[in-house]
C-alpha cells in the first residue's frame, strides 16, 4: 500500500531560524513527489514536483530535496509569513486515476 | 480565468439530509477529484473522473456519488447526510497532458452534519 508520513506535524522556528521538513513515502514506482502549501481556508497551493532520486528544486526560500525513499523541503531564514502547513504527495504508476496520495501535513509558524 | 470554483463555501446540514457540492473548471482540464479533509489527517481521494462521462471511486466513497456530464463541471451528491461526513472537501483538476501533472485546488466546502 503507498503511504506518505510527514514530520514533524507542527514546527515553530524564529524568523531566520532555517530548519527542514520531511516526507517519507512508500510507493509501487514513484511518478512524482509533490509539494503544497495550504492556508488557512483555502486549497492548497502547488510548490513543487520531483520525480527522480536526486532532484532539487528551488523557489524564494523553499529548496525541495528527493532521494529514493524520502524527500526534504528545506526553508532557509523563514520569514512569518512562510507559516502555513505544508502537505507533501506522491503519485504512483499503479494509483488508479493518477490521483495523489497526501501525508498529513505539517504545520510551520514563524514568529518575528 | 477563475481557475477551480466549489460552491457553497460553507453549509450546515440536519442528519438525513441530501445537498450537492458544486465543482467547475475553466482550464479545460480533463482529470477531476474530490478529496476530503479531516482535522489532522491527510487529504482523502473520494472519486475522480478522467473525462466527461467517466467516474470511478477512490478511497472513501461511501455515501458519495458524482456524475461528469461535461468536462467543466463535476459535482458530487451527498445522499442521507451522516456526522461523519463533516468535513472540509475540495475539488481539483489537472491536465491530461502536463509537464509535471500538478494538481489545482478550489477554496473548498465546510460541510457540518448535525
Amino acid at each position: 500500500e503507498d503511504q506518505v508520513t510527514q514530520s514533524p506535524e507542527a514546527l515553530r522556528l524564529q524568523e531566520g531560524e532555517s530548519s527542514s521538513l520531511n516526507c517519507s513515502y512508500t510507493v509501487s514506482g514513484l511518478r512524482g513527489l509533490f509539494w503544497y502549501r495550504q492556508d488557512p481556508g483555502k486549497g492548497p497551493e502547488f510548490l513543487f514536483t520531483l520525480y527522480s532520486a536526486g532532484e532539487e528544486k528551488e523557489k524564494e526560500r523553499l529548496k525541495a530535496t528527493l532521494t529514493k525513499k524520502e524527500s526534504f523541503l528545506h526553508i532557509t531564514a523563514p520569514k512569518p509569513e512562510d507559516s502555513a502547513t505544508y502537505l507533501c504527495a506522491v503519485q504512483s504508476y499503479n494509483q488508479a486515476g493518477t490521483a495523489l496520495i497526501f501525508g498529513k501535513g505539517t504545520t510551520l509558524s514563524v514568529s518575528s | 480565468n477563475a481557475g477551480v470554483t466549489q460552491t457553497p463555501k460553507f453549509r450546515i446540514l440536519k442528519i438525513g439530509q441530501s445537498m450537492t457540492l458544486q465543482c467547475a473548471q475553466d482550464m479545460n482540464h480533463n482529470y477531476m477529484y474530490w478529496y476530503r479533509q479531516d482535522p489532522g489527517m491527510g487529504l482523502k481521494l473520494i472519486y475522480y473522473s478522467v473525462g466527461a462521462g467517466i467516474t470511478d471511486k477512490g478511497e472513501v466513497p461511501n455515501g458519495y456519488n458524482v456524475s461528469r456530464s461535461t468536462t467543466e463541471d463535476f459535482p458530487l451528491r451527498l445522499e442521507l447526510a451522516a456526522p461523519s461526513q463533516t468535513s472540509v472537501y475540495f475539488c481539483a483538476s489537472r491536465d491530461r497532458v502536463s509537464t509535471n501533472e500538478k494538481l489545482f485546488f478550489g477554496s473548498g466546502t465546510q460541510l457540518s452534519v448535525l
